[in-house]
């Protein structure tokens, strides 16, 4: 089946620093969606890529899509403490079924 | 209204206990799902439902039984329980098909089985 993987695990920054996650489908997808889960929260839909090779920013975060469609990236300018939270990618194969990746949780020091 | 409403928010639950976890939204979506996720662990799939029938069940125990009483409910109802089905229950709903596939969640039902 589908396995969508993702890394780093878990990231510690200082406030200010930036950060990447990284996510890898063992398959070809539809679409790719990013999620912000805060701790002790649910997970809230962020962005969802379509196309080869696009590219999309909300303010201080840049969403990349593979020109194949197996991998992605999220990366944040600059973090701030509202950033703290977990990261997740999830692998749409275009039958209602999303796959998460495994999460990157990110912690920043003020 | 862009919510997904779930009730209860908290539940502890006895192994001989029948109980259900209630799922509502009004965004006219016509895809419902059913997660589970454990504690620092991502959500994983257990049920969807789209155009109220059962599309997906990710071989789920029989002891989890989903139900999709009209377009704007789900349903989930729990009987004879392990402790080890301790965990956050998500509910989320989507378009179905189409450009747009993001999922809604509800803040979930956090579960606790004795």
């Amino acid at each position: 089946g589908q396995q969508v993987m993702q890394i780093p695990q878990y990231q510690h920054v200082q406030e200010g620093e930036d950060f990447t996650t990284y996510c890898n489908s063992s398959t070809t997808l539809s679409n790719i969606q990013w999620y912000k889960q805060r701790p002790g929260g649910h997970p809230v839909f962020l962005i969802q890529l379509v196309k080869s090779g696009e590219v999309k920013k909300q303010k201080r975060l840049t969403f990349q899509f593979g020109e194949a469609k197996k991998n992605s990236s999220l990366h944040i300018t600059a973090t701030q403490t509202t950033d703290v939270g977990t990261y997740f990618c999830a692998g749409d194969n275009a039958g209602n079924m999303l796959t998460f990746g495994g999460g990157t949780r990110l912690m920043v020091k003020p | 209204d862009t919510e997904v409403t779930q009730t209860p928010k908290h539940l502890v639950m006895g192994m001989t206990n029948k109980k259900s976890l209630k799922c509502e939204q009004h965004m006219g979506h016509r895809a419902m799902y059913w997660y589970k996720q454990k504690a620092k662990k991502p959500p994983e799939l257990m049920f969807v439902y789209s155009y109220e029938k059962l599309s997906i069940n990710e071989s789920v125990p029989s002891r989890f039984s989903p139900e999709c009483p009209n377009s704007s409910l789900l349903n989930l109802h729990l009987h004879a329980l392990q402790p080890e089905d301790s965990a956050l229950y998500l509910c989320a709903s989507s378009p179905p098909t189409g450009t747009n596939t993001e999922a809604f969640f509800g803040q979930g039902t956090r579960l606790t089985v004795v």
